[in-house]
């Protein structure tokens, strides 16, 4: 079965922090990267794709590490509206999405 | 656009009863799928369709059946509520497919729990 691993958390920050999460995949033949970010007892909505060079969305910061199979986002100068829980997500292809448990992130005032 | 709207919010069922979860998007997506979200667990596909007249199962699809009548309404039917089908429920639907990299809209979710 294709995993998708990640730091549950919670990741307590303080307001205006830097906090880096990463998540590892098992299926090397993977072709998408994404992350999502959930609300509490709300829908996934989509954070950003990542992409093979990087990529960078304001505060967030996306990395794809093909040879090592690993994703990381970063996010500076965290706000409180930031606490949520990010989801890892990989695509391989025909086979759909495989989803990570997510990781809690708390930014405290 | 109202994008992917799920009723109803909450259920309650028995075991043994039957229901079935309405998806509806107003987006004209081709691929349409159902998500289950259990504590602990990351999303598992349950099942999923590529279009109108298309369907096929996921990882989790025991229980479940689906049907895909149009592009719009993509329904998930429980056809016998076992307590071990209490989750929440997300439907999603995107432009193209999973390895076109696509987003994935998300509905509001239906939270489901079997007595």
């Amino acid at each position: 079965r294709k995993e998708v691993e990640q730091d549950p958390g919670p990741f307590n920050v303080p307001e205006g922090a830097t906090v880096a999460f990463n998540c590892t995949y098992s299926n090397s033949a993977s072709q998408s990267f994404f992350w999502y970010r959930q609300d509490c007892r709300k829908e996934p909505k989509l954070l950003m794709s990542v992409y093979s060079s990087g990529n960078e969305d304001g505060r967030f910061t996306a990395q794809l590490n093909r040879a090592s199979q690993y994703i990381s986002l970063l996010i500076r100068d965290s706000k409180l509206s930031d606490s949520a829980t990010y989801l890892c997500v990989v695509s391989g292809g025909a086979d759909g999405l495989t989803f990570g448990k997510g990781t809690h992130l708390i930014i405290q005032p | 656009n109202a994008g992917v709207t799920q009723t109803p919010k909450f259920q309650v069922l028995k075991t043994g009863q039957s229901m079935t979860l309405q998806c509806a998007q107003d987006m004209n997506h081709e691929y349409m799928s159902w998500y289950r979200q259990d504590p602990g667990m990351g999303l598992r596909l349950i099942h999923y369709s590529v279009g109108a007249g298309i369907t096929d199962q996921g990882e989790v699809p025991n229980g479940y059946n689906v049907s895909r009548s149009t592009t719009e309404d993509f329904p998930l039917r429980l056809l016998s509520a076992a307590p071990s089908q209490t989750s929440v429920y997300f439907c999603a639907s995107s432009f193209g497919g999973w390895a076109g990299g696509n987003e994935q809209f998300f509905g509001p979710g239906t939270r489901l729990t079997v007595l």
